[in-house]
């Protein structure tokens, strides 16, 4: 089945780090993916991992990835509150010649000053 | 450059009536990718455009469709609309159907069927 799961809330302190967590299920994902959506706007791809890799790091940006336990995570270092914001995991599916993305629900980040 | 526009931002529907949903993409981009998200069922997958071509579709009844014009934009029509259907609907553009290729995302249509 394809299913992407994250829990839906996390709250941290400015400055301190925040790890936002996704485990999905199709292991023939090759690609998968973070975005950022704030208040009142579209989704904004923050970063993305091909499945051969473990890290992928980028800025105040780490992404780790489990591929044996579909485990995907999202670490962002001196989180600011401007970070505030639902961060949303994807994978995405070879579908009939092209590619389908699954999200999973979100997670809302509240950082507090 | 502006980004992906997506109009109207806001409607309100009753049940049974149809609507229509219009996305511009950023000019250059030929992919076009409808989400309809919902508080329950998170963000999903509605349809892929490009080339005029449906090119991926997810798990929708045919109430839902959609087409791509040759300037690349894009509509998606919701018929027999029903109190579930209210949701933000995302557009997303980009410049191939590649997986690495971003995505750029509309501020949503937010529709609301009473």
């Amino acid at each position: 089945g394809e299913d992407v799961e994250q829990s839906l809330f996390l709250s941290v302190r400015e400055g301190d780090s925040s790890v936002i967590n996704c485990t999905y299920t199709d292991s023939s994902s090759t690609y998968l993916y973070w975005y950022k959506q704030e208040p009142g706007a579209g989704l904004q791809l923050l970063t993305y991992i091909f499945s051969n890799m473990d890290m992928k790091q980028d800025q105040r940006l780490t992404v780790l990835l489990n591929k044996k336990d579909k485990h995907l995570s999202l670490r962002i270092a001196d989180t600011q509150t401007g970070d505030s914001a639902i961060y949303f995991c994807a994978e995405s599916l070879a579908a009939s010649g092209t590619y389908k993305y699954i999200f999973g629900t979100g997670t809302r980040l509240k950082v507090l000053a | 450059k502006a980004g992906v526009t997506q109009t109207p931002r806001y409607l309100i529907k009753t049940r049974g009536q149809q609507v229509t949903l219009s996305c511009s993409p950023i000019s250059g981009h030929r992919s076009v990718s409808w989400y309809q998200q919902t508080p329950g069922q998170g963000l999903q997958f509605l349809f892929e455009y490009f080339s005029e071509t449906q090119r991926n579709k997810g798990n929708f009844p045919g109430r839902f469709s959609g087409r791509q014009f040759s300037n690349s934009r894009s509509e998606m029509n919701v018929s027999t609309l029903e109190l579930g259907d209210s949701a933000l609907y995302l557009c997303a553009s980009s410049l191939e159907p590649d997986r690495t290729t971003e995505a750029f995302f509309g501020q949503g249509t937010r529709l609301t069927v009473v």
